[in-house]
């Protein structure tokens, strides 16, 4: 059964301050890999999807990376507005197995 | 463009009684899933379904049911409530289709379903 792991379990940041997310799985074999945002009351927003180790994908201030057994979320100068939980899940065909997610609050 | 649009928003329920869940997937969209999220917890996979057949079961009881419309949307069912069943129950959709296995999922905001 597929397994994600995710750390650390919450996260506090200064505004400005980088850091990075940790998830990492154990597949039988990777069919994509995604990372949504999640705000409280909210549905998960979705992110990215990775497909292979060495891939990485872009967008505003976050960054995704993949190797065979991780993702690392990279959060550079964040903004209080990204405060949020960020899930990393595997799987397809709407068929997604979920970490526990990362709590990230950014502080002014 | 609407995104996914679940009905009701909140619930409360007592032990026992039976609840239905609505799902409106994104315009275009073929398959829908569902999934429940527990307060700190990521969303668990409860069904998949696709041309209104299901495509997939997660490791739910059979309390729990589901059914695809001619229109795709969804309903999920779920009998004799426990308290146990208290969650945010998620409806996401996306294209389906074997060229579009990978296509991501969208999420709605879910039900608040609380048992009392």
């Amino acid at each position: 059964e597929d397994q994600v792991t995710q750390s650390p379990e919450a996260l506090r940041l200064q505004e400005g301050e980088s850091s990075s997310l940790n998830c990492s799985y154990t597949v039988s074999g990777l069919r994509g890999l995604f990372w949504y945002r999640q705000d409280p009351g909210k549905g998960p927003e979705f992110l990215f999807t990775l497909y292979s180790a060495g891939e990485e994908k872009e967008k505003e201030r976050l960054k995704a990376t993949l190797t065979k057994k991780e993702s690392f979320l990279h959060i550079t100068a964040p903004k209080p507005e990204d405060s949020a939980t960020y899930l990393c899940a595997v799987g397809s065909w709407g068929k997604l197995q979920f970490g526990a997610g990362t709590q990230v609050v950014v502080t002014p | 463009d609407a995104g996914v649009t679940q009905s009701p928003t909140h619930l409360i329920k007592t032990r026992g009684q039976h609840v239905t869940l609505r799902c409106s997937p994104i315009s275009g969209h073929k398959s829908v899933s569902w999934y429940q999220q527990v307060l700190g917890q990521g969303p668990q996979f409860i069904f998949q379904y696709y041309e209104k057949e299901e495509r997939g079961r997660g490791n739910f009881p059979d309390r729990f049911s589901a059914r695809q419309f001619p229109n795709y949307s969804s309903e999920l069912n779920v009998n004799a409530l426990l308290l146990g069943d208290s969650a945010l129950y998620l409806c996401a959709s996306s294209l389906g289709g074997q060229a579009s296995y990978n296509s991501p999922l969208h999420f709605g905001n879910g039900t608040r379903l609380t048992v009392t």
